[in-house]
């Protein structure tokens, strides 16, 4: 069976600063990665997605995040924290043998001036 | 603005009450997907559809029902309702339904059962 651990609930950083929100993935076969960001009373939004290739990928809103293998991670990263990027963040996995998208527990991004 | 339409926003009901919650996919994609989202058991996913027909199903109880018509609406049938049913609930869509598509979600329908 696929799971996604995100093993923090609630990561604080100020403005500024660069912020990682972690992601571990357990599944069979090569999987496929994906952030999402869920705003206050809205649905989940799409940031990036690791399918294949550098193991490094770029999304939206300046955000990126970092494949690896060998540690089944899969960290959210941003070099420069906005007010505006608080929010709820899920991570989520696939593989090309699973029949669905397996989301994380998420984590909450709170960022202070 | 993803694009994708549910309505209604809220729904208050009774215990044992059935409700309908209904779902309008982007522009272009075949497949829609629901999700409950709720404090204790976070993001769960309910069942698929691909251009009408069920392609996968996850953890969707048999008091709950889905259909997706020909003009690619979905509708999410829930009855015999328990407090327990109380949740926020997603309909997400994507072009293809393969495995590397991105969902797009709608901002959800809030069903609140008393």
């Amino acid at each position: 069976a696929q799971s996604v651990a995100q093993p923090e609930d609630q990561v604080n950083v100020a403005e500024g600063n660069p912020l990682t929100v972690k992601c571990t993935y357990s599944v069979s076969g090569n999987p496929y990665l994906f952030w999402y960001v869920q705003y206050p009373n809205r649905g989940l939004q799409f940031l990036l997605k690791y399918i294949t290739g550098d193991n490094l990928v770029k999304g939206s809103y300046g955000f990126e995040a970092e494949f690896n293998k060998s540690q089944t991670s899969f960290h959210l990263k941003k070099p420069s924290a906005l007010v505006s990027d608080s929010a709820l963040y899920f991570c989520a996995a696939h593989t090309g043998t699973a029949s669905k998208l397996t989301f994380g527990t998420g984590t909450r991004l709170q960022v202070t001036l | 603005d993803s694009g994708v339409t549910q309505t209604p926003k809220h729904l208050i009901t009774a215990t044992g009450q059935r409700v309908t919650l209904r779902c309008s996919p982007r522009s272009g994609d075949l497949s829609v997907y629901w999700y409950q989202q709720s404090l204790d058991q976070g993001l769960q996913f309910l069942i698929q559809y691909y251009n009408g027909e069920e392609r996968a199903k996850g953890n969707i109880l048999e008091r709950f029902s889905a259909q997706q018509f020909p003009d690619l609406h979905s509708e999410l049938n829930l009855s015999s309702l328990e407090l327990g049913d109380s949740a926020l609930y997603f309909c997400a869509s994507s072009s293809s339904g393969a495995y590397n598509s991105p969902l797009h979600f709608g901002n959800g329908t809030r069903l609140t059962v008393t």
